[in-house]
């Protein structure tokens, strides 16, 4: 089963506007850790927000937000104010267990969204 | 402060060579990741390593090793190189302080295996 699931291949926003990239997680680890990136065409990762699984509210960074829905195992990522610079590759990342746990640098990545923001 | 670099940019090689990625960590970060991204898909790990120790791998063949110099800095190594090798490597750094250990990530290696 996939761990990370991210439904939507490709998203188009209107510049100024909010959209909500989604991303589902499976595991039964009750210790974790989720994560938004953003993947330009350059290629580097650039890491923009992260939700502890202990967590009591939503982060949040800048225009980035995190619907941390804990009972659904979603973790779906708010852009608000859509800027042309946002067009870019999205991916959703977990990390599962304990620190200092063999697995616990890993990342588990989804397949990515593909967002376009029009002018 | 410098995030993660890595070198070479751009790699072309053939199958059955050898090819050496390197990467250095951002100051004061001790964890180096490498991660493998197939065009299309969302990066696959590969290694972990931590104060120079491998910490976890993937489900990767023996084809791939790695190592972590003193000075936290790491090389990603892979023999026999078949065509299927050709991705984009990722390195990543972190703490590994115990809190959310976020991992940063360079601006990776686009190898092509002809």
């Amino acid at each position: 089963a996939q761990k990370i699931t991210q439904t939507q291949p490709g998203m188009f926003v209107q510049e100024k506007e909010a959209v909500t990239l989604d991303c589902t997680y499976d595991t039964s680890d009750p210790s974790y850790g989720l994560f938004w990136y953003k993947q330009p065409s350059s290629g580097e990762m650039i890491f923009l927000i992260y939700q502890g699984s202990y967590d009591q509210q939503n982060a949040t960074e800048g225009r980035y937000s995190l619907n941390f829905q804990k009972a659904r195992k979603s973790a779906n990522l708010v852009i608000s104010a859509s800027q042309l610079g946002d067009s870019a590759m999205y991916f959703c990342a977990m990390r599962e267990g304990q620190a200092g746990g063999t697995s616990y640098g890993k990342l588990t990545f989804g397949q990515g969204t593909i967002l376009t923001v029009h002018p | 402060d410098a995030g993660v670099t890595q070198s070479p940019t751009h790699l072309i090689k053939t199958r059955g060579q050898q090819v050496t990625l390197r990467c250095s960590p951002i100051s004061g970060h001790k964890s180096v990741s490498w991660y493998q991204q197939v065009l299309g898909q969302g990066p696959q790990f590969i290694f972990q390593y931590y104060e120079k120790e491998e910490r976890g791998r993937g489900n990767f063949p023996d084809r791939f090793s790695a190592r972590q110099f003193p000075n936290y800095s790491s090389e990603l190594n892979v023999n026999a190189l078949l065509l299927g090798d050709s991705a984009l490597y990722l390195c990543a750094s972190s703490l590994v302080s115990g809190g959310p250990e976020t991992q940063y990530f360079g601006p990776g290696t686009r190898l092509l295996v002809l």
